[in-house]
């Protein structure tokens, strides 16, 4: 079974662009989660799309957004970058939930803002 | 506030002796609490997965404990190993979400 895909792996912006990340789950994975990770952090949650539906969203501003489309492939938006938005960017999948059932992790999106 | 504490400090282990790590909690109240392994410039990776009823979980060298009472989850491995070195990381349900500590660096010196 394929693991969870993000791409890209790497990008770079500068300050005031937008960006696009993507990432596919397992597949029969319905649930996807991102995350945000920075040195010295915790795992930030900020969002999860499970069956086209955002389910649940962390404490984030509305510059980061989501959407899951029907295959369950998930897309994050980060509009009108900042310097602190510097971070490596997880995806997660899991089978139906994030609580009960351990999440699958993509290998991240390193994205730096110059 | 919901809070999950980790070791901040990294954890030097002789190999082949037993590492310990800790995972503490408060105000909360968690059916799971799950233990993950990041190495650097990855995602992490699921290594066990205990529920609140169950004292004890294992998984060949790796056992990890859940003290309700006591709000802590102890994870063990033993005969470490120096291929063991990398990050911990519990994280605890919430409200369809993890709730993740922010790890303890685990280093098995040969």
């Amino acid at each position: 079974k394929a693991g969870v895909t993000q791409t890209p792996r790497y990008l770079i912006k500068t300050r005031g662009q937008q960006v696009t990340l993507s990432c596919s789950p397992i597949s029969g994975h319905r649930s996807v989660s991102w995350y945000q990770q920075t040195p010295g952090q915790g795992l930030q949650f900020l969002f999860e799309y499970f069956s086209e539906t955002q389910r649940n969203k962390g404490n984030f501003p509305g510059r980061f957004s989501g959407r899951q489309f029907s295959n369950s492939r998930s897309e994050m938006n980060v509009s009108t970058l900042e310097l602190g938005d510097s971070a490596l960017y997880l995806c997660a999948s899991s089978r139906d939930g994030t609580e009960s059932y351990e999440q699958y992790f993509g290998p991240g999106t390193r994205l730096t803002v110059t | 506030s919901q809070k999950i504490e980790q070791n901040s400090e990294a954890l030097n282990i002789q190999e082949g002796k037993t590492a310990t790590l800790t995972c503490n909690y408060t105000n909360y109240s968690p059916a799971y609490l799950q233990w993950y392994r990041q190495d650097p410039g990855r995602g992490p990776v699921f290594l066990l997965l205990i529920r609140e009823n169950e004292k004890e979980k294992r998984k060949e060298r790796l056992k990890v404990t859940f003290d309700t009472t006591l709000k802590q989850s102890l994870f063990h491995i033993t005969a470490s190993q120096p291929a063991d070195s990398a990050t911990y990381l519990c994280a605890l349900d919430g409200n369809y979400q993890l709730i993740w500590g922010a790890g303890t660096k685990l280093i098995i010196k040969p």
